[in-house]
């Protein structure tokens, strides 16, 4: 199955910090990626679509100064947190569809624990 | 935008018995209804999935039934073992033709007690 990876793992930020998460489509090439955030115990909320070669498309109240994210190339998109705050602290996974197929299912990254002190 | 509600937000059953986790979905251009599992800190796995063409899909013990009138599909998993304890996830998207983007439903802890 396709494969999507994820960089880094966790990583630990001050505040007022930025931090870069990389997602990573292995296997294939993905026109289109998805970020989304994880609280503790809580659901995946969609943040944006990121498109290659465009602007990604950010969900209604997600602030995209803040969260910038680029799709550079078919199988990389990077998502940018801004002068991160504790309040940032999350679990943050990337997903892609293969395109290739005519399958609709999207494939998760491990994800990324940002925390921020 | 799509809202996806799900219930119960915790069960527990014991092993060997049934367990069903339910979804309802607001947006009637919605066509496909993927349900995850997710262990502490990994990422999702897909479980099983149903496209809206069709009422019910088996797979072993996990079977998805979908009501597109209704507006709800349902996860079913017979004869449950511990190693299903998991959170579980519903979710709708309209599919590639808008965008693809999966609503996530807002989970189910199972424990299964052995």
């Amino acid at each position: 199955g396709a494969v999507v990876s994820q960089h880094p793992s966790w990583v630990i930020c001050k505040s007022g910090t930025s931090v870069k998460i990389e997602c990573r489509s292995l296997d294939f090439q993905a026109t289109t990626m998805f970020w989304y955030r994880q609280f503790p115990k809580q659901s995946l909320m969609l943040m944006a679509t990121s498109n290659e070669g465009s602007k990604a498309t950010y969900e209604q109240g997600v602030e995209k100064d803040k969260f910038l994210i680029n799709h550079a190339s078919l199988t990389l998109s990077t998502l940018t947190v801004t002068s991160a705050h504790p309040e940032d602290s999350s679990f943050y996974i990337c997903s892609a569809r293969d395109p290739g197929t005519g399958d609709y299912e999207q494939y998760f990254g491990p994800g990324t624990r940002l925390t921020v002190t | 935008g799509e809202n996806v509600e799900q219930h119960p937000s915790t069960l527990s059953v014991q092993e060997g018995d049934s367990a069903v986790i339910k979804c309802t979905y607001s947006d009637s251009a919605s066509n496909y209804f993927p349900w995850y599992k997710q262990e502490l800190g990994k990422r999702p796995q897909l479980i099983i999935d149903i496209r809206s063409n069709v009422g019910e899909k088996k797979d072993q013990r996990i079977a998805v039934t979908l009501n597109k009138t209704a507006k709800h599909f349902s996860l079913h998993i017979t004869e449950t073992q511990p190693e299903d304890s998991a959170v579980y996830f519903c979710a709708a998207s309209e599919g590639p033709r808008t965008g693809n983007q999966f609503y996530f439903g807002t989970g189910t802890s199972l424990t299964v007690i052995p």
